[in-house]
């Protein structure tokens, strides 16, 4: 039972375009969703985050969007830049949830092209 | 090194034989965790601890164990009862202000 799901493996984008990933989940009890940025053979490194309490959050060329009625967030990057080649992961949490543990999607590999 | 440190790296394995990857922080956080990702695939939650002589299964604990006898330290152990052990393993602290998780570099095991 997947309670984060990223239903595009992949992306591809032209270099100074916009990049859309897309996330979906199903726990309503969800109230904290993050964004981790993973090079290959490297640990995953924070991105952006945003509280069930807003709708977006803005890092530079980062914003992240949520639809909480939806259950869905997108995270876009403006404009897309050849570093930004990478594997991108949804992850959730419930403040409830013991442990404060984080359900991961399975991730978008994203390949800007120059 | 971001404050929390995996080793080894790469790891090879014969089948039958258990193997014992290291996580140590230096930053005095409580939470640790263990992940496992697959190719192609998100990180599973292994096992994590909240605090020092405790720690609760994850979704994917059978065939793993841990420790937490120091702050700063949370070994895994791979036993032979993981029938599928071969993937690229994850530790990370939660930040306690925050409550990001921040990650080590991963260990890549390889059973052969």
């Amino acid at each position: 039972d997947q309670q984060v799901k990223q239903n595009s493996p992949s992306l591809s984008v032209q270099e100074g375009r916009i990049s859309i990933l897309n996330c979906d989940y199903t726990n309503s009890m969800f109230d904290y969703f993050l964004w981790y940025k993973k090079y290959p053979a490297e640990g995953p490194t924070f991105l952006i985050s945003i509280s069930s309490i807003k709708d977006k959050n803005e890092d530079g060329r980062f914003t992240v969007f949520l639809n909480k009625s939806a259950k869905h967030l997108s995270l876009h990057i403006v404009p897309s830049q050849p570093g930004d080649s990478a594997v991108y992961f949804c992850a959730a949490r419930s403040i409830k949830a013991a442990g404060n543990k984080l359900t991961f999607g399975g991730g978008t590999r994203v390949l800007v092209k120059p | 090194d971001g404050g929390i440190t995996q080793s080894p790296k790469y790891l090879f394995r014969k089948e039958g034989q258990n193997v014992t990857l290291s996580c140590e922080q230096n930053l005095n956080h409580d939470a640790m965790y263990w992940y496992r990702q697959d190719p192609g695939q998100g990180l599973r939650l292994i096992y994590y601890s909240q605090i020092v002589n405790d720690f609760q299964k994850g979704d994917i604990a059978e065939g793993y164990s841990v420790s937490r006898e120091k702050k700063e330290s949370f070994p895994l152990t791979v036993t032979s009862a993981q029938k599928n052990p071969t993937a690229f393993y994850l530790c990370a602290f939660r930040d306690r202000r925050t409550g990001e998780l921040f990650f080590g570099e991963g260990s890549r095991l390889t059973v052969l």
